[in-house]
């Protein structure tokens, strides 16, 4: 199974910071990188594929880069609804999706 | 619009079965993967296996094999999840999601909770 590690595991920032989230895999994956954010008490959801389109409806201050094995998730100005569960998911292999452990955000 | 709607929560007995329901609609089931993501409580998204219903085939996660069934009805453009031999650690919210190949999950079930108990 292709293993997916995410850093942090958490992390706290302020309203307005920049916030990078990197999840790296064990083989290479191309760009089949996705991530979601997952708010307490709700589903998942997908905020980018291909490591770095952007779902629609998404704000333009998300957005990802990588490839490879090394991949970002960058919030380029961080508001209070940000706040919530990052998870990175590797789609190369679509007979086995893998997650990373996830990063838990928090506003100070 | 796409829609996933899953079946209630559920109580069990360790070493009994569950068995959940996720009913689409808005899409056309047959050519898009359906998966099972489990969540236990404060962890983190753990992918249990999908199904592509127009292929029949499922595929499940190392840690899964054995004890896991996934099926699908497309008679009812429904899919399950049957997990057996569950224990306390199965305790957690499962949920459904559409695969779009490598796109990633676009859309999710609401979630079911089970909670294995004795």
């Amino acid at each position: 199974d292709i293993q997916m590690t995410q850093s942090p595991s958490s992390l706290s920032a302020s309203v307005g910071d920049r916030v990078t989230i990197t999840c790296r895999a064990s083989q290479s994956i191309s760009s089949f990188l996705n991530w979601y954010q997952q708010k307490p008490g709700k589903a998942p959801k997908l905020l980018i594929h291909a490591a770095s389109t952007l779902q629609s409806g998404v704000p333009s201050r998300f957005s990802g880069s990588g490839s490879g094995t090394e991949f970002t998730l960058t919030i380029s100005s961080l508001q209070p609804e940000d706040f919530g569960s990052y998870y990175c998911q590797q789609s190369y292999d679509t007979l086995m999706y893998t997650f990373g452990q996830g990063t838990k955000l928090e506003i100070k | 619009q796409v829609q996933l709607v899953q079946s209630g929560a559920e109580v069990r007995k360790p070493g009994s079965s569950v068995k959940v329901s996720c009913k689409t609609s808005g899409g056309t089931f047959g050519s898009y993967g359906l998966n099972w993501v489990r969540q236990a409580p404060g962890q983190g998204l753990e992918w249990m296996g999908g199904i592509i219903p127009v292929i029949g085939t499922a595929n499940y996660a190392q840690s899964f094999q054995g004890r896991v069934t996934i099926t699908a009805d497309e008679s009812s453009d429904t899919v399950y999840m049957e997990l057996s031999s569950l224990r306390s650690e199965d305790t957690a919210v499962y949920y459904c999601a559409r695969s779009t190949g490598p796109l990633g999950f676009d859309y999710w079930g609401q979630g079911t909770l089970v909670s294995v108990s004795s």
